[in-house]
């Protein structure tokens, strides 16, 4: 069964760094994800995918301060210099055959 | 501009029936796989239903397989669900989301609100 894990909190100072991780369920190790913001009161919008190889492709508009990688079953995002809108819940989804989508669970995001 | 905006949303009684639009625009619609992804006030994402470009693939979440129903009219640029035996866990917040082949979800509609409740 496809399952994303994601740990539900994580936070880091104003101006450094965090890296999400987003665990794909054995056996599901060439998949690749896609990452989601969702600020406070807002929809969600689409950040960038990250394919197992590491390479990701971000959305129109996304700065350059997020970015994509991988390792194993782990899809990671890191965000560079925080800032205080990166305040968020972070979400990773991914593809199944056919045509079903799979959510992980988010990371919440507390900029101290 | 791409764009994907919901409508249909409202407040319905159990066990009534309810149906979502997505009216798309900026992008050729048929390209695509379309679904639904509900947010419940102050949980996860949780995704619903997929078509795919021709309506030849449909997906549903096992929570909604049986009442819910996925279409599209690609003449019309237009995705719908039809969501019937409404129950009070159906209230979320409904967004319509594009999805190319072979890729995840890149664009969100702004959503439409569902509530059930008597």
């Amino acid at each position: 069964q496809l399952v994303l894990t994601q740990s539900p909190s994580a936070s880091a100072p104003l101006g450094a760094s965090v890296k999400l991780t987003c665990t794909l369920s054995s056996g599901h190790i060439t998949y690749a994800i896609a990452w989601h913001q969702q600020q406070p009161e807002k929809g969600p919008r689409f950040l960038m995918n990250v394919r197992s190889d590491g390479s990701h492709n971000k959305g129109d508009g996304i700065p350059d301060r997020f970015s994509g990688s991988s390792s194993g079953t782990d899809r990671y995002l890191t965000i560079s210099s925080l800032q205080s809108e990166d305040e968020a819940d972070y979400y990773c989804q991914t593809w199944d055959t056919g045509i079903h989508v799979v959510f992980g669970g988010g990371t919440k995001v507390t900029v101290l | 501009e791409v764009q994907l905006v919901e409508s249909g949303g409202g407040l319905v009684q159990p066990g009534r029936s309810l149906r979502l639009s997505c009216a798309a625009s900026g992008f050729i619609f048929d390209y695509y796989a379309l679904h639904w992804v509900r947010q419940a006030p102050g949980k996860g994402l949780e995704w619903v239903s997929g078509i795919s470009w021709n309506s030849g693939s449909i997906g549903y979440a096992e929570s909604v397989k049986g009442r819910f129903t996925i279409s599209r009219d690609n003449a019309k640029n237009s995705l719908h669900l039809q969501m019937s035996g409404l129950t009070v866990e159906d209230t979320a917040l409904y967004y319509c989301v594009r999805a190319a082949v072979g890729d995840g979800v890149d664009v969100w509609g702004q959503g439409t609100a569902v509530t059930v409740s008597s």
